[in-house]
């Protein structure tokens, strides 16, 4: 079986400062993985995701993520968070060990204040 | 959430009714999947199809039922056997099964039981 683990509910960020919000995984074999963002009331917008390759991926918007294979780890980051950043964040994980289907994270709450 | 449409936005349902939730993409993607969030339990897969007049199962598929007639249409049947079905409604597309495959979301739909 293949899970994911957000371990924050809410992260919290002053505009322009660094922002990171952690997720790790568990699958069996290689994993793919993905960022997702949501706005209140509207459907999940794709970010950014890792298939093989560089560990550093770059998406949109200005997010990047690493991909950490010794720690199971793909921590979504930004160099300088802005207001309009904030909403709710999930990370995903799929891989042939989950039968070709995408593991969703419980989300994160992404607060970026003035 | 171009390329996939959900209709309603907002939907209430009486006890004992039968509702039907509209999916519609033009992409030209082959996979469609049905999934339900609820606050702070991520996204969970009801059901998703690989083909026309073809689906499969996700993990919380009781009370619910799909049909694949078109290939850019899936609707979701909530019956009234699922006896908590208040949530957020989310389809998704993407170009085949693969979970490398990155999953293009809908707008949703607000399902409440009056």
């Amino acid at each position: 079986a293949q899970s994911v683990a957000q371990p924050e509910d809410q992260v919290n960020v002053a505009e322009g400062n660094p922002l990171t919000v952690k997720c790790t995984y568990s699958v069996s074999g290689n994993p793919y993985l993905f960022w997702y963002v949501q706005y209140p009331n509207r459907g999940l917008q794709f970010l950014l995701k890792y298939i093989t390759g560089d560990n550093l991926v770059k998406g949109s918007y200005g997010f990047e993520a690493e991909f950490n294979k010794s720690q199971t780890s793909f921590h979504l980051k930004k160099p300088s968070a802005l207001v309009s950043d904030s909403a709710l964040y999930f990370c995903a994980v799929g891989g042939v060990g989950g039968g070709n289907k995408l593991t969703f994270g419980t989300g994160t709450q992404l607060k970026v204040e003035l | 959430d171009g390329g996939i449409t959900q209709s309603p936005k907002y939907l209430f349902r009486k006890e004992g009714q039968n509702v039907t939730l509209s999916c519609e993409q033009n992409l030209n993607h082959d996979a469609m999947y049905w999934y339900r969030q609820d606050p702070g339990q991520g996204l969970r897969l009801i059901y998703y199809s690989q083909i026309v007049n073809d689906f499969q199962k996700g993990d919380i598929a009781e009370g619910y039922s799909v049909s694949r007639e078109k290939k850019e249409s899936f609707p979701l049947t909530v019956t009234s056997a699922q006896k908590n079905p208040t949530a957020f409604y989310l389809c998704a597309s993407s170009i085949d099964l693969s979970s490398r495959g990155t999953q293009y979301f809908g707008p949703g739909t607000r399902l409440l039981v009056l």
